[in-house]
């Protein structure tokens, strides 16, 4: 089983909600990922959990917050988002350590902030 | 830092034709990955190469690295339209004590279009 899983697919939230996107692997990685990514543009790093340890954070909002629960699940709590923070999240895992590992990605979230 | 450029951003090509993507890389790397992604879909990787004169090949796709020129490129042959996505590049920065980062950093990405 080579496969990320990520729900919600879809996401509309206001300004003042609270909600969270939630991201599985079963493959056994230690690494987790989460990338936002605009239309037309590259994805772009936002936090990296190594054995369950944030080890990366690209200096995202603190209305970003992530949570890795387990080493099968991780999730992006959102708070006070603005409408620029819509895009597509998407979540990657890879097998950890220093190794020759790929990511692999998950199908996204697209998020849309009103 | 470690930037990564792709060129060109957009390619329109003519089905049967050859053509190649670049994909430059500004400071040391260990390793450069190829994704391809379709609309409104997620990434799918392609290729992942490990070192100096790496080439790989799957169907009409080739990737090879050069190291020291710091320079990737993904080769079409004789495309077709089901080749039609967006491909990103991205390079793993190396790690100043010899061990290696967590994260990738991709390029601008090149929409390929291919025409009857």
């Amino acid at each position: 089983d080579t496969e990320v899983t990520q729900t919600p697919k879809h996401l509309v939230m206001g300004m003042t909600n609270k909600k969270s996107l939630k991201c599985e692997q079963h493959m056994g990685h230690r690494a987790m990922y989460w990338y936002k990514q605009k239309a037309k543009k590259p994805p772009e790093l936002m936090f990296v959990y190594s054995y369950e340890k944030l080890s990366i954070n690209e200096s995202v909002p603190s209305r970003f917050s992530p949570e890795c629960p387990n080493s099968s699940l991780l999730n992006l709590h959102l708070h006070a988002l603005q409408p620029e923070d819509s895009a597509l999240y998407l979540c990657a895992s890879r097998a950890g350590g220093l190794g020759n590992y790929e990511q692999y990605f998950g199908p996204g979230t697209r998020l849309t902030v009103t | 830092e470690l930037k990564v450029e792709q060129n060109p951003l957009f390619l329109s090509m003519q089905e049967g034709k050859n053509y190649t993507i670049y994909c430059n890389y500004s400071t040391t790397s260990d390793r450069l990955y190829w994704y391809r992604q379709d609309p409104g879909k997620s990434l799918e990787s392609l290729f992942v190469l490990l070192s100096n004169g790496a080439v790989k090949q799957e169907g009409r796709l080739m990737a090879s690295l050069d190291t020291k020129a710091r320079l990737s490129t993904l080769h079409i042959t004789a495309a077709v339209h089901d080749l039609s996505a967006t491909y990103f590049c991205a390079a793993r920065p190396a790690h100043p004590y010899g061990g290696a980062t967590n994260k990738l950093i991709f390029g601008t990405g090149t929409l390929l279009a291919v025409q009857p």
